[in-house]
């Protein structure tokens, strides 16, 4: 069936490091979306990418949608303490459905 | 703007028992969906509905899992008889159209924990 892997599974990280998660689909998707999901939280929407080779910024987090949008990364520069959690990427392959990468957990340490 | 709503936060129940959770989405949002998230994995869509119509329910086992959304607002996940392996964290999200690409509103989510 359709898959969306994610890796690493975990990272841990000094603070002020740099922190990357890259997500791979089985199959072409229509849009990406990435959420973060904060220890003990619900999910949370982060951006959506819906162009081939789209790149999005929000302050120190870089989205990346793929050429061939079957692959997308999130890259936090200079992490901090505030960045813990468990980040998602989420594919649409077609149609309404969404599904879920497994997603990677970040560890800060001060 | 009030967010999703759902209850209970925490459902500890014994095995082949009965369980039901309740889901109140954003005032408007014609979309609704239900996820099942074990420990260490991301959100599983258990099914998704648009209005009171089911648009997606390829991954709920039917045999124990129904669900219901009448009058297109809020909703109903039951489980009957639960099993070991449902001890999750279920979650409901709704968005405003359900359309490719619709932004996803979580609720808090109920523990469900099965002994």
């Amino acid at each position: 069936g359709q898959q969306v892997m994610q890796i690493p599974q975990y990272q841990h990280v000094q603070e002020g490091e740099d922190f990357t998660t890259y997500c791979n689909s089985s199959t072409t998707l229509s849009n990406i979306q990435w959420y973060k999901q904060r220890p003990g939280g619900h999910p949370v929407f982060l951006i959506q990418l819906v162009k081939s080779g789209e790149v999005k910024k929000q302050k120190r987090l870089t989205f990346q949608f793929g050429e061939a949008k079957k692959n997308s990364s999130l890259h936090i520069t200079a992490t901090q303490t505030t960045d813990v959690g468990t980040y998602f990427c989420a594919g649409q392959p077609g149609g309404f459905k969404t599904i879920f990468g497994a997603g990677t957990r970040l560890f800060v340490k001060a | 703007e009030a967010g999703v709503a759902q209850s209970p936060r925490y459902k500890i129940i014994e095995k082949r028992q009965s369980v039901a959770f309740w889901c109140n989405p954003i005032s408007g949002h014609a979309t609704l969906y239900w996820y099942q998230q074990i420990l260490g994995q991301g959100p599983k869509l258990l099914i998704q509905f648009q209005n009171n119509g089911v648009v997606d329910d390829s991954q709920l086992p039917k045999d124990r899992f129904s669900a219901e959304r009448l009058k297109g607002v809020d909703s109903t996940l039951k489980i009957q008889p639960a099993k070991l392996e449902d001890s999750a964290v279920y979650l409901c999200a709704s968005s405003l159209g359900g359309g490719v690409g619709d932004t996803q509103y979580f609720g808090p989510g109920t523990r469900l924990t099965v002994l």
